[in-house]
């Protein structure tokens, strides 16, 4: 069966500091890739999606980027976190074709101070 | 635009009672629309996926409908238990995006 897990599950960083949030999936091959962002009491923001090795599209303009280093993990980076930054963020994978099913992982809290 | 509403924003129920969760969404050309449930502080957790030509899906007390036609989906809880207490969140798929629900806070009452 296919699992996903994400790490740190909690984070608290410095303004200024990088972040590298790591997510990889188990038990499919090619996995269409996402990062989404949950502010507290907003609804959940696209950041990122992927189709394959380094097609990475990038939703809206920001502080952050991704990359996939290989099929199955997905990296969302910054090299300098600002307080709007701070969030609950989720990866999740579907596979191809129509049916489109979303897995969440379990979310990385990140609080920049 | 591609929007997704649901009502109501927050509901709370006492234990036992059935009780339904509303999805409206503004362009029909879904390919199918998911359920998702969220704990506190947790990731979502796929509850029904029900795709374009199916009307309804079940899983044990839940059970989603869909219309198309008229841009709605359902979520039915049947006999509602304090353990049902979260987030449920319904989102549209659209071949490539996913557009998500605001989702419906329910409180179950012991």
């Amino acid at each position: 069966s296919q699992t996903i897990h994400q790490w740190p599950a909690t984070l608290v960083q410095p303004v200024g500091s990088p972040l590298s949030l790591e997510c990889t999936v188990e038990g499919t091959s090619n996995p269409n890739l996402y990062w989404y962002r949950q502010a507290a009491g907003r609804g959940l923001q696209l950041l990122f999606y992927s189709i394959g090795i380094d097609q990475i599209s990038s939703e809206v303009p920001q502080n952050l980027s991704a990359s996939r280093p290989q099929d199955r993990q997905f990296i969302l980076s910054s090299k300098k976190l600002l307080l709007s930054d701070s969030g609950f963020y989720l990866c999740a994978w579907s596979g191809w074709g129509h049916t489109g099913e979303l897995f969440f992982g379990e979310g990385s809290r990140l609080t920049v101070l | 635009k591609q929007e997704v509403t649901q009502i109501p924003a927050a509901l709370s129920v006492p234990e036992g009672e059935n009780l339904v969760l509303n999805c409206s969404f503004t362009d029909s050309a879904i390919y199918n629309l998911q359920w998702f449930r969220q704990d506190p502080g947790k990731g979502l957790t796929s509850l029904l996926l029900i795709q374009s030509s199916q009307r309804e899906q079940t899983s044990g007390r839940l059970n989603a409908s869909l219309d198309k036609s008229s841009g709605r989906s359902t979520l039915y809880i049947a006999a509602s238990q304090p353990g049902d207490s979260a987030t449920y969140l319904c989102a549209a798929f659209y071949g490539q995006n996913f557009v998500f629900g605001p989702g419906t806070r329910l409180s179950v009452l012991p």
